[in-house]
This record gives structure tokens, C-alpha cells and sequence, in this order.
């Protein structure tokens, strides 16, 4: 059963980079789509971005030009690193995946996630 | 992109059913069949119980429905019990190949 799990240092300054680690056991990433979302507190959620299983990802309008969503095979993890933050980057991180099932021998792809990491939350301050 | 929109909260006694609207534009909801919907528990992740407009995955109780109609997409919980009380959240895939959350409904067991 896949697992994901968040990493990443809890506090960050303003006008650095956040960098946050996915790591995913008990499936290869480079067998699945892969989000980032993110909650700020006592806010709803907001969908970060995306990289396929081929590694092509896509942003979020309003985050494009700050985030970089990236995989690392060999180590079975994804990154993501969010530019010039600010206190309006402070939320809970959550990777998770996007669903696929296999019918008939080709891989169908859903639009919505059904495995979630438990989360990390990055506070952005002085 | 917008937050597709929901009501703050909605309230019901147990056993009863209750509909939780989400609306969105000809942008998203409406032009295609992917909505989904989670529950998110205080302090926890959010878990996936709708997805495709009205599949359930594998697990997911039958009192949890779906449906769509024009923008706006519903999720119905009938049989209402204590165990479903948390924040509902819609989400939809986009003409842009993004993807958009609803704004977040508290649902209350009276």
C-alpha cells in the first residue's frame, strides 16, 4: 500500500525558497501522477500543481513564475520548492496522488487524488 | 482561477440527509465530469470520497452521493451520523488542465 510523507524545514524566511520532500514508499513514482496542495490556516485548499508520470508538471496560474515541481527516481521522492515567499505561503503541505487504474491493459487516469501524505506545516517568518 | 463556491456550513440531525452545494463556471464544472469531492477530519488529511461526479472509490460508504447539474455539483449524505462531521471540499479539473477546491463546507451533526 503506498505511503506518502512530507518533509521539509517548519519555518522559513521571508524572500527565501521553501524546499519540500514527497517521499513515496510501496510504489515507484514513475508510476503515477503526483500533486501538491497546500491549506492555509483555517483556509480551504489550494491546488499547487501537478508532474505526470512522464514528468511534465503544471502550476497553479496564481503560483507560476514561484514553484518548480520536480521528481527524483532514485530516490523514489518529489520536491517542491516554492521562490519568494511570504507570509501568505504559510499553510499546511500535502503531496498526494493522482488516481489511475489499469483496464484492459492501458492506464486510465482520473482527475482527483485518493492517497494523501499526512502533511507538513511551513511557516513563513522573521 | 476562482474557488468554486460553497456554503460556509450546513447543519442536519442524524439520520437525516443533507446536500452540500458547489458551483462553479462553464470553465470548470460544466464542461466536464470531473468533480470530486473530500472530507477532511480536524488536524487531518483530506480523504478522496467522490470522485468522476459520482463514483465512490473502493471503501467509501453508499450514503456518500454525487451528482451534477449545469455548474453546480451536489453532494448528498443521507443516514447522517457523528462520524460525518468535518470540512467537505469540491474540486474540479479545468479547461486550463488545472485544478480548482471549493471553498470548504463545515458539515454539523445536530
Amino acid at each position: 500500500q503506498v505511503q506518502l510523507q512530507e518533509s521539509g524545514p517548519g519555518l522559513v524566511k521571508p524572500a527565501e525558497t521553501l524546499s519540500l520532500i514527497c517521499s513515496v514508499s510501496g510504489d515507484s513514482i514513475s508510476t503515477f501522477s503526483w500533486t501538491w496542495i497546500r491549506q492555509a490556516p483555517g483556509k480551504g485548499l489550494e491546488w499547487i500543481g501537478n508532474i505526470s508520470s512522464s514528468g511534465s508538471a503544471n502550476y497553479n496560474p496564481s503560483l507560476r513564475g514561484r514553484v518548480t515541481i520536480s521528481e527524483d527516481k532514485s530516490k523514489n521522492h518529489l520536491s517542491l520548492m516554492l521562490t519568494s515567499v511570504t507570509a501568505a505561503d504559510t499553510a499546511v503541505y500535502y503531496c498526494a496522488r493522482v488516481a489511475q487504474e489499469e483496464v484492459a491493459f492501458q492506464t486510465h487516469h482520473y482527475h482527483c487524488f485518493d492517497v494523501w501524505g499526512p502533511g507538513t506545516t511551513v511557516t513563513v517568518s522573521s | 482561477q476562482s474557488v468554486l463556491t460553497q456554503p460556509a456550513s450546513v447543519s442536519g440531525s442524524a439520520g437525516q440527509s443533507i446536500t452540500i452545494s458547489c458551483t462553479g463556471s462553464s470553465s470548470d464544472i460544466s464542461d466536464f465530469k470531473y468533480v470530486s469531492w473530500y472530507q477532511q477530519s480536524p488536524g487531518k488529511a483530506p480523504k478522496l470520497l467522490i470522485f468522476d461526479v459520482t463514483q465512490r472509490p473502493s471503501g467509501i460508504s453508499r450514503r456518500y452521493s454525487g451528482s451534477k447539474s449545469g455548474t453546480t455539483a451536489s453532494l448528498t449524505i443521507s443516514g447522517l451520523q457523528a462520524e460525518d462531521e468535518a470540512d467537505y471540499y469540491c474540486s474540479s479539473f479545468t479547461t486550463s488542465s488545472t485544478y480548482v477546491f471549493g471553498s470548504g463546507t463545515k458539515v454539523t451533526v445536530l
